[in-house]
């Protein structure tokens, strides 16, 4: 059975910094192109950002919001991906979801930023 | 980025009746390698996204037959044969042809 599990939401002041970490498992993690997307509440759907599998040089990708911003990186020894967040804005309050290749996606973990 | 523009953005559809939703891109969705990278998800209320098709008419592993995706080029279609509770939710279409990947607004479905 394919899972993928979030963690590390919560509430952060703006200009903080919080990580986010998704953990695989069920599939072969190594290859998947991992990406996050988020949902502010009540609205749609947005893109963050990609890493790209190792077969494919493991490189990153960012939506211009949050790029400079926010970081993924992944460890696939632990089958975990992450998204390192800084400079937090309150445009950045939303649901975050991890998502392999669009085909699985988590639970989502909440992140609120707020004075 | 490209823009995707679903309609309608709300429909009601009564149990057992066909629903339609259709999907425009800006650009041409045509990828180099000639495929069409425009996805369909269904997110059901206090639930992730679920991916119903992926490329263009593809269904993902354990969705019903009664959804089905067409189209070519900008324009795309979702269709549900007969509508049934279950189906109650939100339906976006996705681009991951051109980076970033974009989303439509959404198109809220409600049974009666």
């Amino acid at each position: 059975e394919v899972q993928l599990v979030e963690s590390g939401g919560g509430l952060v002041k703006p200009g903080g910094s919080l990580r986010l970490s998704c953990a695989a498992s069920g599939f072969t993690f190594t290859n998947a192109w991992m990406s996050w997307v988020r949902q502010a509440p009540g609205k749609g759907l947005e893109w963050v950002g990609r890493i790209k599998g190792k077969t494919d040089g493991g490189t990153t990708d960012y939506v211009a919001p949050v790029n400079g911003r926010f970081t993924i990186s992944r460890d696939d020894s632990i089958n975990t991906v992450y998204l390192q967040m800084n400079s937090l804005k309150t445009e950045d309050t939303a649901v975050y979801y991890c998502t392999a290749d669009s085909r699985y996606w988590g639970q989502g973990t909440l992140v609120t930023v707020s004075s | 980025d490209v823009v995707m523009t679903q309609s309608p953005l709300s429909l009601t559809v009564t149990l057992g009746q066909p629903a339609s939703i259709s999907c425009r891109s800006s650009q041409s969705l045509v990828y180099s390698d000639g495929n069409t990278y425009l996805n369909w998800f269904q997110q059901r209320p206090g639930q992730s996204p679920r991916r119903l098709i992926y490329k263009v008419s593809n269904w993902n592993s354990g969705v019903p037959d009664r959804f089905s995706g067409s189209g070519s080029g900008t324009d795309f279609t979702l269709k549900i044969s007969r509508v049934e509770a279950e189906d109650a939710g939100v339906y976006y279409c996705m681009q991951g042809t051109h980076w970033p990947p974009t989303f439509g607004q959404g198109t809220r479905l409600e049974i009666k």
